[in-house]
This record gives C-alpha cells, structure tokens and sequence, in this order.
C-alpha cells in the first residue's frame, strides 16, 4: 500500500523565518503528481503547492517552494519569510490507487 | 466559482442513530471524495464517487455508505453511531477524479464536525 510519512508531527519557529517541512512517499508510479496541503485552525483544506515528477524543476509558489527528490521519493516544502497566517497543519499527499494518500501531518507554529 | 459546501457543519448525534452529511462540488467537477479526520489516524480515506458510481472505498465498515446524484452533489451516512465515529468528515472535489497519477486537483470543503455522545 501506498505509504506518505512526514516525519516531523510539529514544528515552531519565528515570523520571518525560513522551515521546512519533510515528507516521503513510496508510489510504483513513473509519472505523478505529488502536492502539499494546508489545515488553518478554521479547517478549511487548501492547495498550497503541486509537483509533477516529470518535471525537473521544483515548484514554486511566491513564498512557498519544493525540494522534489524523485530517486529517493523525497518531497519537502519550504516556507520563506514566515508569517503568522501560515500557522497550520501541513499535509503532504501522494497518489495512491485511485485516490490520494495523505501524511499524518505537521503542526506548524509561527510565533511573533 | 462557489467553492465546496459541506452541510450541515457541525452535528452532535447520539450512540446508535445514523447521520446523513451533505457535500455540494465545484460546479463542473464531477468527482467527490470523503475523508474521516481525527487526531489519533490523521486523513483516512472513505469512497470516491464519480458520475454517480462508487469507484474506489476505504477500509471502513458497512456502517458508513454513500451516494452520489446526478448534478454531482453527494451524501454520506453513517448508521449505528459509535463513539468512534467522532470526527471531522471532508469531502473533497476534482474535476475529473482521482487517478493513479493524481493529475487532478482535489478542493476540500470545511468539514463537517460529527460528536457522538
């Protein structure tokens, strides 16, 4: 079964700062597409960033950015000059057999 | 575009009822996913629906079912309440439904919070 593990169940830092967040998954697929998501404390899921593994350049998305690492299925997001809205849970998701497969998650804490 | 409903947003429901939830997609999608949410087991897929058939179920029992109706919108409901079944219920949509490469979007909606008492 398709497997997506994040390593890191929290992590704090200080607005204005530079974290990443890790994820790794495992897919016997060639060609997919790989995305972060983030849950603010009003629960509502989002989109922050997509990645196809096709590609060779990582994705970009104004302050947000991926370190794809395809040969050791590696999947990380950073997250540049950190704000306090960007306080959440951050999922990574990978596909699985006809569905998405999602992290466990890391609770992200930006303090003032 | 309107985003993804979810109805009702909060249900408090006692051990052995059963609970219907609503999801309305994005306009023009015509797949629905559901997911249960909880601290312990994180995001845990239940079924997807597309054009109105089952394509793919999670490992939950019989106790939780679904529909989807022609215009897309869909239901789940959840018979015999346990304790367990406590949670935060997502229902997501994508155009095109999901695929072994993931090439299509999924928009979450808020959720429904389900206590069981």
């Amino acid at each position: 079964a398709q497997t997506v593990t994040q390593s890191q169940p929290e992590m704090s830092v200080q607005e204005a700062e530079t974290v990443t967040l890790s994820c790794t998954y495992d897919t016997s697929e060639s060609n997919y597409y790989l995305f972060w998501y983030k849950q603010p404390p009003s629960r509502q899921m989002i989109l922050v960033i997509r990645q196809e593994a096709y590609k060779q350049q990582n994705a970009t998305e104004n302050r947000f950015s991926v370190n794809f690492q395809k040969a050791a299925k590696s999947f990380s997001l950073k997250i540049s000059d950190s704000q306090l809205g960007d306080t959440a849970m951050y999922f990574c998701a990978s596909p699985g057999a006809q569905k998405l497969v999602f992290g466990q998650g890391t609770r992200l804490t930006i303090n003032p | 575009k309107a985003g993804v409903t979810q109805t009702p947003r909060y249900l408090i429901k006692t051990r052995g009822q059963q609970v219907t939830l609503s999801c309305s997609p994005i306009s023009g999608h015509r797949s629905v996913s559901w997911y249960q949410q909880t601290p312990g087991q994180g995001l845990q897929f239940l079924f997807e629906y597309f054009s109105e058939t089952q394509r793919n179920k999670g490992n939950f029992p019989g106790r939780f079912s679904g529909r989807q109706f022609s215009n897309s919108r869909s239901e789940m409901n959840v018979s015999t309440l346990e304790l367990g079944d406590s949670a935060l219920y997502l229902c997501a949509s994508s155009l095109e439904g999901a695929d072994r490469r993931g090439s299509y979007e999924q928009y979450f909606g808020p959720g429904t919070r389900l206590t069981v008492t």
